[in-house]
């Protein structure tokens, strides 16, 4: 089953608008994190944000700010303010703490395409 | 920037080679992680390694195998190279494999082509 869900292959936003990307997610562990990285053209994944599946809190960073919504099992990335620069790949990310044989390892969605419209 | 470092960036082979891909890890960190990531496509777990073992796998068969050497640079090694091998290979570092809420900081990666 997948474990991350990343419903929009692609989105557009108007410069200057807010933009949600979203991310349902499923594990039966009661602890996890939660990840979003952007990935420019040039390959190299960019850590952007985290949240805790205890954190009480929705977490922000700048920009970045995530809608975690723990019944939902969902992780929303929101950009506020796009700038023509946020246009990249974005991918949402989990960990559990039980990790099994794959110790330590991210699992990740199949990411949103991001186009930030001038 | 991370810190994380990756060689060569790009690379083409043959059906049937071995290729060997390097990744230097951020100061201060133990553990290096190694993804597949094929076009269109999210990374996939290849291995980890901590503090020169290998800490946990994902599904890749064994011609996929790793290195980690004590300063805590690493290899990705693979072995009779099969056309679906072409991707962007990610390495990560992080200071440890302990905790879920530990964060990776991945390198620019390495583009290989299989032809």
């Amino acid at each position: 089953a997948q474990k991350i869900t990343q419903t929009q292959p692609g989105m557009f936003v108007q410069e200057k608008e807010a933009v949600t990307l979203d991310c349902t997610y499923d594990t039966s562990d009661p602890s996890y994190g939660l990840f979003w990285y952007k990935q420019p053209s040039s390959g190299e994944m960019i850590f952007l944000i985290y949240q805790g599946s205890y954190d009480q809190q929705n977490a922000t960073e700048g920009r970045y700010s995530l809608n975690f919504q723990k019944a939902r099992k969902s992780a929303n990335l929101v950009i506020s303010a796009s700038q023509l620069g946020d246009s990249a790949m974005y991918f949402c990310a989990m960990r559990e703490a039980s990790y099994g044989g794959s110790q330590g390892n991210l699992i990740f969605g199949k990411g949103t395409k991001l186009s930030v419209k001038p | 920037e991370t810190g994380v470092t990756q060689s060569p960036t790009h690379l083409i082979k043959t059906r049937g080679q071995q290729v060997t891909l390097r990744c230097s890890s951020q100061s201060g960190h133990n553990t290096v992680s190694w993804y597949q990531q094929a076009l269109g496509q999210g990374p996939q777990f290849i291995f980890q390694y901590y503090r020169e073992e290998e800490n946990g796998r994902g599904n890749f068969p064994p011609r996929f195998s790793g290195l980690q050497f004590p300063n805590y640079s690493s290899e990705l090694n693979v072995n009779a190279l099969e056309l679906d091998d072409s991707a962007l290979y990610l390495c990560a570092s992080s200071t440890t494999t302990r905790d879920f809420k530990e964060t990776q900081y991945f390198g620019p990666g390495t583009r290989l082509l299989v032809l």
